[in-house]
């Protein structure tokens, strides 16, 4: 089915070690997005991409970074992880010309 | 940075009766949109609203798109199990295109 792939669904790291969250959708949607969702909250943008070779700062990006080489691909990267990444991750994509979002269905990190 | 308030944070009813939540901000938007979260899943949405007083429904669901253009409103009616969830508005902040921001999230639980 088309959609927003995300990769891993599970990930246990420890304090320091470094990771890319895979993000791929096969809707040629320019847009795409990574937010994510501490525990009992709401969903804070992280980075977004307005298409190839364009990304921009969300609300909370220290201690992530994005690129956008393809339309398909927006891989997200945590350096030096920290128990407050500890988060489920949500990639997310659209269209221009609308807000309807499609998620992926998410990545549990886990910073011990 | 804007903030979308919503309330109640939590609802816990009876299959069949009708649900009421609000989202508010401090600032104005131009486009409110109300998204739904299954358990372990990435949010999906539910109704877009893009005009002040905009009445738009989608099955059991209805959503108003405030005259103030601050506030945003979604009723279910006639609740039913598979309603579980959270729901989040969400909108696109100071007038950007490129992006949303989203509420806390009201989470409902429906007794059988």
């Amino acid at each position: 089915n088309a959609g927003v792939t995300q990769t891993p669904k599970f990930r246990i790291l420890k304090i320091g070690q470094s990771m890319t969250l895979q993000c791929a959708q096969d809707m040629n949607h320019n847009y795409m997005y990574w937010y994510r969702q501490d525990p009992g909250m709401g969903l804070k943008l992280i980075y977004y991409s307005v298409g190839a070779g364009i990304t921009d700062k969300g609300e909370v990006p220290n201690g992530y970074n994005v690129s956008r080489s393809t339309t398909e691909d927006f891989p997200l990267r945590l350096e030096l992880a920290a128990p407050s990444q500890t988060s489920v991750y949500f990639c997310a994509s659209r269209p221009s010309g609308n807000y309807g979002y499609t998620f992926g269905s998410g990545t549990r990190l886990t910073v011990v | 940075g804007q903030q979308l308030n919503q309330s109640p944070q939590s609802m816990f009813i009876q299959e069949g009766e009708d649900v009421s939540m609000n989202c508010t901000s401090s600032s104005i938007f131009n486009t409110w949109l109300w998204y739904k979260q299954d358990p372990g899943e990435g949010p999906v949405l539910l109704i877009a609203l893009y005009k002040a007083g905009e009445l738009t429904s989608n099955g059991r669901l209805t959503a108003q798109f405030g005259i103030t253009r601050k506030d945003s409103f979604l009723n279910i009616s006639a609740s039913i199990p598979s309603d579980v969830g959270i729901y989040f508005c969400a909108g696109p902040p100071g007038g950007a295109t490129n992006k949303l921001i989203f509420g806390t999230g009201t989470l409902l639980a429906v007794q059988p």
